[in-house]
């Protein structure tokens, strides 16, 4: 499995402001993907990183709010802008296997960013 | 169609007991039915997987049952131990496209000593 790290580990933002959490990859994988975890709940995802072209959101989700980058294949970043309390949550990175993606759509999580906005 | 629905929200099991947590789907286009463990402070991890193609998985005590027919798969933990206290939850996909995953609303297990 990848081993996938993210920083910040945890912040405390103040609203309106904006915050860059980086996930970083040990191999190349061509798809990644962002989640959001609001306290309690589950897992929704917020959008796919393809290296060499635009983020792909999901509904409810929009560029404006949470810019992407993914400058190579290994890194990317999830920027939260103009924050307020309701994006208290933790923000998880997660990767296909290694390769060509596994036929059973496995996902290795990395161990997310818990971001709490005053 | 695109839910799946968890159940329980929350599990309490003496150490030693089966734990059993439930998931079912409507969107017959799921292929693919994993489970993961999540601690606190942790991402989740990739517990164990389910294709369609067969009822039953088994590693070790962790077992998925599926129902195709019902659109139900479970989770069983046997034996289970106060190290399985974790959050569980269920997910479903579709073996295309970009392998997003939706997932349940999550089980927080307890296993008492």
């Amino acid at each position: 499995s990848a081993v996938i790290s993210q920083k910040p580990s945890r912040d405390i933002c103040q609203r309106g402001t904006s915050l860059t959490i980086q996930c970083q990859v040990d191999s190349q994988v061509t798809m990644m993907f962002w989640y959001r975890q609001q306290p309690g709940q589950s897992l929704t995802l917020i959008a796919t990183a393809n290296q060499g072209s635009e983020a792909t959101y999901e509904s409810g989700f929009v560029i404006d709010k949470f810019p992407i980058s993914r400058p190579n294949l290994t890194f990317s970043t999830l920027t939260v802008s103009n924050m307020s309390p309701e994006d208290s949550s933790i923000y998880l990175c997660s990767v296909p296997p290694f390769g060509t993606g596994s036929i059973y759509n496995e996902q290795f999580f990395g161990p997310g960013t818990r971001l709490t906005v005053l | 169609q695109q839910q799946v629905k968890q159940s329980p929200q929350s599990l309490i099991v003496q150490k030693g007991g089966i734990s059993i947590i439930n998931c079912a789907y409507e969107n017959t286009a799921f292929d693919y039915f994993p489970w993961y463990q999540q601690f606190p402070g942790k991402g989740p991890a990739l517990l164990i997987a389910i294709r369609p193609d067969v009822s039953e998985k088994k590693e070790g005590r962790f077992t998925i049952s599926f129902n195709k027919s019902a659109k139900q798969f479970s989770l069983h933990i046997m034996d289970s131990q106060p190290g399985d206290s974790a959050t569980y939850f269920c997910a479903a996909s579709m073996n295309t496209g970009f392998q997003k995953l939706v997932f349940g609303t999550g089980t927080r297990l307890l296993v008492s000593p």
